[in-house]
């Protein structure tokens, strides 16, 4: 079964400082992996997402994430966090049917 | 492109009602997602149907859990006898195609407080 995994419930960084939030996936086929953020009381917006083709993915925001499939994983980075970057971001797997399975979540804190 | 809306954005009832939610997803996205969100946890799949078809349901949907797109534009999902374990974030979202790596459209929700 296609499952994702993301390490660390809450990280706190700096402003100016680097973004680094982790995703491990699960997948007996090939992913389709993305990245959601979503502010409070919002809905979910699309960060970036990997379906094929160049393993290095940039998004809005300036955020940016590699799939790499010797580790299954498909982290989500930014070189320098603004306050602004304050949400919960989930990565996510689809599956067949285009359903998508998320992970638990990890809150981005941003300190001035 | 006027994005996905929910109705109500907040509903408070108390445990045994009935209540209903809706959604109307992009106009020409044939895909219509439903998911629940409780605190501190990413969003999980309830249903989702293609057109007016409703073509999967999570082992998390109840029976008391229901939900409906008569005629492949909006939908309604429907929770009888509420408990409190129902207080949850219910997210709709939509898209044009099933074929996987294609963007999901979320709106922002409907949160249901049971009391």
């Amino acid at each position: 079964a296609q499952s994702v995994t993301q390490l660390g419930s809450h990280v706190s960084v700096s402003e100016g400082a680097l973004v680094l939030l982790r995703c491990n996936y699960s997948s007996s086929v090939p992913p389709y992996l993305f990245w959601y953020v979503q502010y409070p009381n919002q809905g979910l917006q699309l960060l970036l997402k990997y379906t094929t083709g160049a393993t290095l993915v940039k998004g809005i925001n300036g955020f940016e994430a590699e799939f790499k499939k010797s580790e299954t994983s498909f982290h989500l980075t930014k070189p320098s966090a603004h306050m602004s970057d304050a949400a919960e971001y989930f990565c996510a797997v689809s599956l067949a049917g285009g359903k998508l399975i998320f992970g638990q979540g990890t809150e981005l804190s941003v300190k001035p | 492109d006027t994005g996905v809306s929910q109705d109500p954005r907040h509903k408070i009832t108390k445990r045994g009602q009935n209540v209903t939610f809706r959604c109307d997803p992009i106009s020409e996205h044939n895909r219509l997602y439903w998911y629940r969100q409780t605190l501190g946890q990413g969003p999980e799949f309830l249903t989702y149907f293609q057109n007016e078809a409703q073509l999967e349901k999570s082992r998390l949907l109840s029976d008391r859990f229901s939900a409906e797109r008569p005629k492949g534009s909006f939908s309604t999902l429907e929770i009888q006898r509420t408990e409190q374990g129902d207080s949850a974030m219910y997210l709709c979202a939509s898209s044009s195609t099933g074929t996987g790596g294609e963007k999901l459209f979320f709106g922002s929700g409907t949160q249901l407080s049971v009391l």
